[in-house]
């Protein structure tokens, strides 16, 4: 069982917007303002899509926001393309011992 | 361009050993923190361990602590990771990552390797 909560799948039609939770913990994701996510498309990498809460890197598009509230994050993803199908992970600091966390992953359809 | 090139997986027996590897190149290595991360087949994303520049500070996730070790060179731009007692539940992919300079903490990577597989089956 992974350490931070998400749901299994989502869907959405092109053009539509989908949130993705993350939930955690008052020692994940409450508790610090580092939370990151990524997409990961069938047998490739991840790539990172939002850090820190609700930073994007250079080049990601502003299509994809986060959020936070208390122990839940989110990943809003507006204007759905066919591209944006993958999984998705929430990612937390938590502190010492544990430092890092992953969520389990949520299978998003377009 | 920022590469980041694993190694040393393959088929163990349970209870052997590994030395994953991470070729890096195309920035400063001995700038940036470093993380492993691993993914079981079908599964989801699972840290392993992070390092820090200069190795000062090691972290291992909870439940790996004792069999994992971590370690750099920075003169061979190089992230290797030691596997001992392996169990059949590390079969995994094992991703070596980059933590941003941008990043406040190890728990965000901007470049990824394309992993290596490892198996642990009799």
């Amino acid at each position: 069982q992974s350490a931070l909560t998400q749901p299994r799948s989502v869907s959405g039609s092109p053009g539509q917007s989908v949130t993705i939770s993350c939930t955690g913990t008052s020692s994940d994701v409450a508790g610090y303002k580092y939370v990151s996510w990524y997409q990961q498309h069938p047998g490739k990498a991840p790539k990172l899509m939002i850090y820190d809460v609700t930073k994007r890197p250079s080049g990601v598009p502003d299509r994809f926001s986060g959020s936070k509230s208390g122990n839940a994050a989110s990943l809003t993803i507006s204007g759905l393309q066919a591209e944006d199908e993958a999984d998705y992970y929430c990612c937390s600091y938590a502190g010492t011992p544990t430092h890092v966390v992953f969520g389990g992953g949520t299978k998003l359809t377009v | 361009e920022v590469q980041l090139v694993e190694s040393g997986g393959g088929l163990v027996k349970p209870g052997g050993s590994l030395r994953l590897s991470c070729a890096a190149s195309g920035f400063t290595f001995s700038s940036y923190a470093m993380n492993w991360v691993r993914q079981a087949p079908g599964k989801g994303l699972e840290w392993v361990s992070s390092i820090s520049p200069g190795s000062r500070y090691i972290y291992y996730a909870d439940s790996l602590r004792g069999r994992f070790t971590i370690s750099r060179d920075d003169a061979k731009h190089s992230l290797s990771l030691q596997i001992n007692s392996l169990r059949a539940e590390d079969t995994a992919v094992y991703y070596c990552a980059r933590v941003p300079l941008y990043c406040s903490t190890t728990s965000c990577c901007d470049s990824w390797g394309q992993g290596t597989l490892v198996s642990v089956s009799s």
